[in-house]
């Protein structure tokens, strides 16, 4: 039982490339999440999804987009990187509004 | 936009000191309130989640109390060791909402 994983550990863009964040999570869970945290500040909402095939904004979407195709993955796609979007995003997921499980993020530079 | 506050910021203790933080949420259509310890170059990992007014919950040095009524949570370290040092998040959870707000955390240093 590996929790959520979450690919690559750490990458670096250029400013207007394109990248997905990989994050899958094999515990069953209906609900899950990306958030990314800037130094010195909590964590942001950016999208979330309550099933396969259903997604929502968060507090923070522009410059993203997710799918949700399996109740396991939940791709995060960044096109057109800039460098606002430097960050470490995290991808949690939970059963019906329970205790989130985190994965352990993705360390992201746009120079 | 829910308004989710923690205070302090930040804290530094020494080595078998007791310290408490402070989580302020809306005192209205409340479903939940989750904490979460977050270590350095770590992901969060879930403490506690309350859901009732009153409910006091303990794991070890560390225990939590809940007032819905009034709007806050406090969180207590008895005799505060080195390995407690870490961001400590709440998370509110409305019950229209089908996600958490987190508040900016308090980071605790607990210094030998």
């Amino acid at each position: 039982n590996a929790g959520v994983t979450q690919t690559p550990k750490f990458r670096i863009l250029k400013i207007g490339q394109s990248m997905t964040l990989q994050c899958t999570q094999d515990m069953n869970h209906n609900y899950m999440y990306w958030y990314r945290q800037d130094p010195g500040m909590g964590l942001k909402l950016i999208y979330y999804s309550v099933g396969a095939g259903i997604t929502d904004k968060g507090e923070v979407p522009n410059g993203y987009n997710v799918s949700r195709s399996t109740t396991e993955d939940f791709p995060l796609r960044l096109e057109l990187a800039a460098p606002s979007q430097t960050s470490v995003y995290f991808c949690a997921s939970n059963k019906d509004r329970g205790t989130q499980y985190f994965g352990p993020g993705t360390r992201l530079l746009v120079l | 936009i829910l308004n989710v506050e923690q205070s302090p910021q930040s804290l530094h203790v020494q080595e078998g000191d007791s310290t408490n933080f402070t989580c302020s949420f809306p005192s209205s259509n409340f479903y939940a309130l989750h904490w979460y310890r977050w270590e350095t170059a770590k992901s969060p990992e879930a403490l506690f989640v309350m859901t009732l007014n009153g409910d006091e919950k303990k794991k070890g040095r560390i225990s939590a109390t809940l007032n819905t009524k009034e709007g806050y949570s406090y969180l207590y370290i008895k005799g505060s060791q080195p390995e407690d040092s870490a961001t400590y998040l709440c998370a509110f959870h409305s019950g229209s909402a089908r996600q958490l707000t987190f508040g900016s955390g308090t980071q605790l240093t607990v210094l030998p």
